[in-house]
């Protein structure tokens, strides 16, 4: 266990269907990352937050919604999503944005049918 | 911009053998420098990384790796290979400290033959 806990680890769902993915740090970071991994691409930063505020946004579509009540969790929700967003996402966390420290999750495999 | 390449796709060596995994940046100053590891259907997990200090950077399960300016490499070595490190191996770089600005290389895949 790395301290940054994903679930579910499995998801399986329709186009039209309507979930979402959860993040929970238990290092007592102040940042969470969301990042995307597909077969045979680097990793993509999707969204950044820092003190529970999006920072970064790296022009995601609006299928992707991400949210952070707290610093310790971050959700990202997920609708009408298309065949080709099946990937590995990851959750990661840090203190103060900070590359030292890096903590990732185990992730969630998304397969969009 | 920067730019991280592992010139190796994958990697086949035998149990017990050595190991050398190379990672190339391209970035005008000295980047900090990261090796992660990513066994199948889980996250990545820290190896080892270099901010400043000794070029020769220990890590956790009997890694380590070079930081050579004059090359802008990152090898990542291991005398004896063994069949648990079979996995994704990840290069990735941050010019600043900051994690949002992490670039990861393509990543190279380890097997290894009993």
């Amino acid at each position: 266990e790395t301290g940054v806990t994903q679930t579910p680890r499995h998801l399986v769902m329709g186009m039209t269907n309507k979930k979402s993915l959860k993040c929970e740090q238990h290092l007592g970071h102040n940042a969470m990352y969301w990042y995307k991994q597909s077969a045979k691409k680097p990793l993509e930063l999707m969204f950044v937050y820092s003190l529970e505020e999006r920072v970064e946004n790296n022009s995601v579509p609006s299928r992707f919604s991400p949210e952070c009540p707290n610093s310790s969790h971050l959700f990202l929700h997920l609708h009408t999503l298309q065949p080709e967003d099946s990937a590995l996402y990851l959750c990661a966390s840090s203190q103060d944005q900070q590359a030292y420290g890096y903590t990732f999750g185990s992730g969630t495999r998304l397969t969009v049918v | 911009a920067q730019s991280v390449t592992q010139p190796d796709i994958h990697i086949t060596v035998s149990e017990g053998a050595s190991l050398e995994l190379r990672c190339n940046y391209s970035y005008g100053a000295t980047p900090y420098l990261f090796w992660y590891v990513q066994s199948p259907g889980q996250g990545l997990q820290l190896l080892l990384k270099y901010f400043s200090g000794d070029t020769l950077v220990q890590g956790i399960k009997g890694f380590e790796a070079e930081f050579k300016r004059s090359q802008s490499s990152f090898n990542l070595r291991k005398p004896s290979v063994h069949w648990s490190d079979a996995a994704e191996y990840f290069c990735a770089v941050v010019r600043d400290n900051y994690g949002q600005n992490f670039v990861f290389g393509p990543g190279t895949r380890l097997s290894v033959l009993p």
